[in-house]
């Protein structure tokens, strides 16, 4: 199993571009999610989504759109990019979010560098 | 809304010395708790968790964890790192109430020293 993975590793973009970030799971989880990490401040979650066709709003949502299309893939919308949008950004799954299990672990991809210009 | 602090932004150790991160959350509601580890380049691993039960949760690579419900902390600790574990550590907690979203404090990074 590869577990998640996200595509592109790298990119910089300039102001105003657009670009989608694509992460995939193949655990078959219901729940995956996007953050963003920035110095000293964690990771903030962005949007998040419950099940295939369904997303949701977290902490940080302005600029950025989300799609669920397809159980195993969860892409991330940049349709302006900003300066204030550079960061590292992780996609992550987990199996159910409420019950009282040890399948509420979620499970990480490596990561996105992106760079606005 | 819950908040995760981390008390240290950065902790510089001695190899085989002890280590301690700490990790006090706001929330007051039931929480699972947890515990990531970042090495440089690399994305997050769980090191251990706390769901329920009991209050000393041992994880990977030698570390492990105390749950203080009255303190609402979440300590981590290592009695004897080794350079390998230079990283960051985040300390996270689960809103049990919707959708299993994880609040991350800032993290701590942990400098292993020769």
């Amino acid at each position: 199993n590869a577990g998640v993975t996200q595509t592109p590793k790298f990119r910089v973009l300039k102001t105003g571009q657009s670009m989608t970030l694509l992460c995939a799971q193949d655990m078959n989880h219901e729940y995956m999610y996007w953050y963003r990490q920035d110095p000293g401040m964690g990771l903030r979650l962005i949007h998040y989504s419950v099940g295939e066709g369904t997303t949701a709003k977290g902490e940080v949502p302005d600029g950025y759109n989300v799609s669920r299309l397809k159980k195993q893939n969860f892409l991330l919308g940049l349709e302006s990019a900003a300066p204030s949008q550079t960061s590292v950004y992780f996609c992550a799954s987990s199996y159910l979010g409420l019950e009282l299990s040890p399948r509420n672990e979620q499970f990480f991809g490596p990561g996105t560098r992106l760079t606005v210009l | 809304a819950q908040s995760v602090t981390q008390l240290d932004s950065q902790v510089p150790v001695f190899e085989e010395a002890p280590v301690e991160l700490r990790c006090n959350y706001s929330s007051s509601v039931s929480v699972y708790l947890f515990w990531y580890v970042q090495y440089p380049n690399q994305g997050l691993q769980l090191l251990l968790k706390y769901l329920s039960g009991s209050t000393l949760v041992k994880g990977i690579n030698g570390f492990e964890a105390e749950f203080n419900k009255s303190q609402t902390s979440f300590h981590l600790r290592k009695p004897s790192v080794h350079i390998s574990d230079t990283a960051e550590y985040f300390c996270a907690v689960s809103d049990r109430a919707a959708g299993n979203k994880l609040t991350f404090g800032g993290g701590t990074r942990v400098l292993v020293k020769p």
